[in-house]
Parts: C-alpha cells; sequence; structure tokens
C-alpha cells in the first residue's frame, strides 16, 4: 500500500535561515500528495498540494515539487519566520478512503 | 466561513463514562472522517464515512461507535471511556478519498 517517510526532527532553525523537510514516498500510481501544517492548539490546515508528477505547490513562501523520478515531495521556504514555527506533515490518499500522514516533523524558529 | 466545527474542545471524563464528540462541516463533503492524535503514534484513523448511512471502521476503532445521519455531522460515540482513550481527537472531511482534507480544531479529551 501507499507509505510515506518524513525526515525526523526537531528542526531548530533561526529566523531567516533556509528550510528544507525531506518526504518521501511508496504509491501505486501518482497520487496528489500534500503538505499539512499543525500550529500549536490547533488542527491541521493544508498548506499546498501537488496533483500530478512535476507539479510545484507552493503558498505562503513554501514550495514543494512532485518528483516521480525520486519519489519526493521535500519542503522548502527560502526565508523561514518565528511564526512558521509548527509541526508539518507529509500526505497523501491510502487505503480506507483516507490519507496517510508522516510522522510529523517539529519546527522551532528562534529570532 | 465555519469549515469543520468540533465540540467541545476540552473534556475531562471518569474512566467508564460515555461521551460524544460532535463534529458539523458546512462543504457538503461526502467524506468524513475522525482520526486521533498521540505523541510519537502520528494520526490514526478510527472510523470513516463516504456518505450518509454509510460507515466503515478505520485501523483503531475498538471503543468507539459513530453514525452519519446526514451529511453535515458525523459524531463519535466513547461507549465506555478508558484512560488509553486519552487523546486529541480530529474530524476531518473531503470531497473524496483522494483529495485533500479539511480538519477541525480538535478536541482534546483526557480519561481519569
Amino acid at each position: 500500500g501507499n507509505s510515506v517517510t518524513q525526515m525526523e526532527g526537531p528542526v531548530t532553525l533561526s529566523e531567516e535561515a533556509f528550510l528544507t523537510i525531506n518526504c518521501t514516498y511508496t504509491a501505486t500510481g501518482y497520487p496528489s500528495l500534500f503538505w499539512y501544517v499543525q500550529y500549536p492548539g490547533e488542527g491541521l490546515q493544508l498548506l499546498l498540494k501537488a496533483t500530478k508528477a512535476d507539479d510545484k505547490g507552493s503558498n505562503k513562501g513554501f514550495e514543494a515539487t512532485y518528483r516521480k523520478e525520486t519519489t519526493s515531495f521535500h519542503l522548502e521556504k527560502g526565508s523561514v519566520q518565528v511564526s512558521d514555527s509548527a509541526v508539518y506533515f507529509c500526505a497523501l490518499p491510502g487505503g480506507y478512503n483516507k490519507l496517510i500522514f508522516g510522522a510529523g516533523t517539529r519546527l522551532a524558529v528562534h529570532p | 466561513n465555519a469549515g469543520v466545527t468540533q465540540t467541545p474542545k476540552f473534556q475531562v471524563l471518569k474512566t467508564g463514562q460515555s461521551m460524544t464528540l460532535q463534529c458539523a462541516q458546512d462543504m457538503n463533503h461526502e467524506y468524513m472522517s475522525w482520526y486521533r492524535q498521540d505523541p510519537g503514534m502520528g494520526l490514526r484513523l478510527i472510523h470513516y464515512s463516504v456518505g450518509a448511512g454509510i460507515t466503515d471502521q478505520g485501523e483503531v476503532p475498538n471503543g468507539y461507535n459513530v453514525s452519519r445521519s446526514t451529511t453535515e455531522d458525523f459524531p463519535l460515540r466513547l461507549l465506555s471511556a478508558a484512560p488509553s482513550q486519552t487523546s486529541v481527537y480530529f474530524c476531518a472531511s473531503s470531497n473524496s478519498g483522494k483529495t485533500e482534507a479539511f480538519f477541525g480544531q480538535g478536541t482534546r479529551l483526557t480519561v481519569v
């Protein structure tokens, strides 16, 4: 079945640093891929998505490119802010008509 | 622009008590689901529904019941609460099983 592997955290960065959070997947066919963000005490929010190979999803300065050659969907941001501190989840559709989530990567950005 | 609304936000139960977590969505989504989030375990699917009158079990259904009498509502019932059910519960809805899901704010449940 489909699965996703996400780099473990926590990731600690200084403000304005470059961010990469790795995500690789195993899937049948070419499903849509998603990044979700969870701010402290809140639910998960869709951050960005890509629906086919070579698509680039982007939102709030974050980007991720759907790369079928490397089965990856890494999340990047050129200059992080303190307000980006959150837990980030990579996800794709799986069985049970549900989304399969990675374990989550906690990002802490310091001034 | 409510989206997915969960109530309550916090709840403390004694072992053996029962309660219902409420979930409502206003996006006319057919798919709804319940997840629990535990430290180190990620999100695990409890039950899901693909439309009114249709429900099915997810990965961790034991101790929970659901029903779907309307498109909008998908309540989760704890029959006899146990400390192992202490968790954060999230309800989600989507257009299908292959598209993005929209999540509620969560219910933090503690069973003592």
